[in-house]
């Protein structure tokens, strides 16, 4: 069965502090995304990566950055959490066949 | 860029009654359009899609959608809705145009009172 985890549920930082999200997919897709979901706004695309190292901007990358240094895995990095990208992450991975499955999302409340 | 248009934000709805939540697309270029749900502090799960070939498309827990190339819709609908089907439901488009992107709409809150 198709799946994908992202680390953690539930995270609470401090302004300042540098934030890691991972997420994790098991059937080898090539395609990974990260997106952040506000009420009243859907899903906006933060980056994502069509292969090993390679990233590509989504809508709205400022105050984030990422890493995918194995297929598998696309890390989502906040360099200096602020208050307003307290939010909900979620990641995605992509078929061939253009269906994004998703993670159970990573509810992130920075103070 | 493409954008997508979910006209109703909350849809209210009786148990056994139909519903119709409305989606609309910016291109009228070749598209892929779909569906997902989300239920409370879940992920997003697929309901349906259309790639190609017939318009009316079947999902998953009784739902389909039709896709409407003049008018750029892609309406999902239920016949008889279920307490279980209260969720939070999105519209994507996606489409050899935009890359590897996906764009959302801004969901559509539904709500089945008993």
């Amino acid at each position: 069965d198709v799946k994908v985890t992202q680390s953690s549920r539930y995270l609470v930082k401090r302004t300042g502090e540098k934030v890691f999200l991972e997420c994790v997919q098991d059937m080898d897709h090539e395609n990974m995304f990260w997106y952040r979901q506000d009420p009243g706004l859907g899903l906006r695309l933060i980056y994502f990566s069509y292969d090993v190292k390679m990233k590509e901007k989504g809508d709205i990358p400022e105050g984030y950055s990422v890493s995918r240094e194995k297929k598998e895995r696309f890390s989502l990095i906040l360099e200096s959490a602020s208050t307003n990208q307290t939010s909900m992450y979620l990641c995605a991975s992509k078929t061939s066949g253009n269906e994004q499955f998703f993670g159970p999302g990573t509810r992130l409340t920075v103070l | 860029a493409q954008s997508v248009t979910q006209l109703d934000s909350q849809v209210p709805v009786f148990e056994e009654a139909p519903v119709e939540l409305r989606c609309n697309y910016s291109s009228s270029v070749s598209v892929y359009l779909f569906w997902y749900v989300q239920y409370p502090n879940q992920g997003l799960q697929l309901l349906l899609k259309y790639l190609s070939g017939s318009t009316l498309v079947k999902g998953i827990n009784g739902f389909e959608a039709e896709f409407n190339k003049s008018q750029t819709s892609f309406h999902l609908r239920k016949p008889s809705v279920h307490i279980s089907d209260t969720a939070e439901y999105f519209c994507a488009v996606s489409g050899p145009n935009t890359g590897n992107q996906f764009y959302f709409g801004t969901g559509t809150s539904l709500t089945v009172i008993p």
